[in-house]
C-alpha cells in the first residue's frame, strides 16, 4: 500500500517566479491538508482541501493557492516566490469524512529552494 | 491564541539513559494530541494519538502519556536509532482536523 508520495523532491526557483508541489494521498484518503516546514520549526498549517474544495486555511497570503482533483490528488501553487518561501513543504492525507479525530499522515516532503 | 511548547528543544542521551520529553499546550478546546518522529529532510512519521487525559499508549521503548495541560513522551533504554527530531501536535476544535505543531525537541542518542 503506497503511502502519501510528492513531488517533485527538490525544487529551485528564483524571487517572484511561479511554483507547483504535487501530492497523491494514501489509498482511500480523501483529504489532504499543506503544511509548510521552516527549518528548525514545526510545520505550519496552510490550508486542507476536501471533495474539491478548500476547506480550512491558514495563516497564508493568497500567494498560497491549491487544488484538488477528482482522485483526490492535489497541488499547491505559490505565486511571486519570496525568499521566506523557501521551506519543506509537507502533504498530509487523513480517512475519509468529516471525523475530526483523524491521524493525518504525511509525505516526504518538497524541499523548495528560493534563490 | 493556542499555542504548543515542547522541552527541552534538544537532548542528548547515552544509550540505554532512559528520559522524557515534554509537551505542552494552551488551546481553546483539545480534539486530539498527536506525536510524530521525524527524521533530517524527511516527512514526520505518526507514532500516536491521545485522546483523553490519563490516556497512555506504548510502541516498543516509547511511552506516551496524557494530562489535561501536557504530554509526556517517555523513552526507555534508548538507541541510536532512536535520535530524530519527536513532533507534538494537537487537533483543536475549531481548526478541524488540521494540526497545531510545537516546534520538535532533537534527540541524539549516542552510542
Amino acid at each position: 500500500d503506497a503511502g502519501v508520495t510528492q513531488s517533485p523532491t527538490h525544487l529551485i526557483k528564483t524571487r517572484g517566479q511561479q511554483v507547483t508541489l504535487r501530492c497523491s494521498p494514501k489509498s482511500g484518503h480523501d483529504t489532504v491538508s499543506w503544511y509548510q516546514q521552516a527549518l528548525g520549526q514545526g510545520p505550519q498549517f496552510i490550508f486542507q482541501y476536501y471533495e474539491e474544495e478548500e476547506r480550512q486555511r491558514g495563516n497564508f497570503p493568497d500567494r498560497f493557492s491549491g487544488h484538488q482533483f477528482p482522485n483526490y490528488s492535489s497541488e499547491l501553487n505559490v505565486n511571486a516566490l519570496l525568499l521566506g518561501d523557501s521551506a519543506l513543504y509537507l502533504c498530509a492525507s487523513s480517512l475519509p469524512g468529516l471525523s475530526d479525530r483523524e491521524t493525518q499522515y504525511f509525505g516526504p516532503g518538497t524541499r523548495l529552494l528560493v534563490l | 491564541e493556542d499555542q504548543v511548547t515542547q522541552s527541552p528543544e534538544a537532548l542528548r542521551l547515552q544509550e540505554g539513559e532512559s528520559s522524557s520529553l515534554n509537551c505542552s499546550y494552551t488551546v481553546s478546546g483539545l480534539r486530539g494530541l498527536f506525536w510524530y518522529r521525524q527524521d533530517p529532510g524527511k516527512g514526520p512519521e505518526f507514532l500516536f494519538t491521545l485522546y483523553s487525559a490519563g490516556e497512555e499508549k506504548e510502541k516498543e521503548r516509547l511511552k506516551a502519556t496524557l494530562t489535561k495541560k501536557e504530554s509526556f513522551l517517555h523513552i526507555t533504554a534508548p538507541k541510536p536509532e532512536d535520535s530524530a527530531t519527536y513532533l507534538c501536535a494537537v487537533q483543536v476544535t475549531y481548526y478541524g482536523q488540521n494540526f497545531v505543531f510545537g516546534p520538535g525537541t532533537r534527540l541524539s542518542v549516542l552510542p
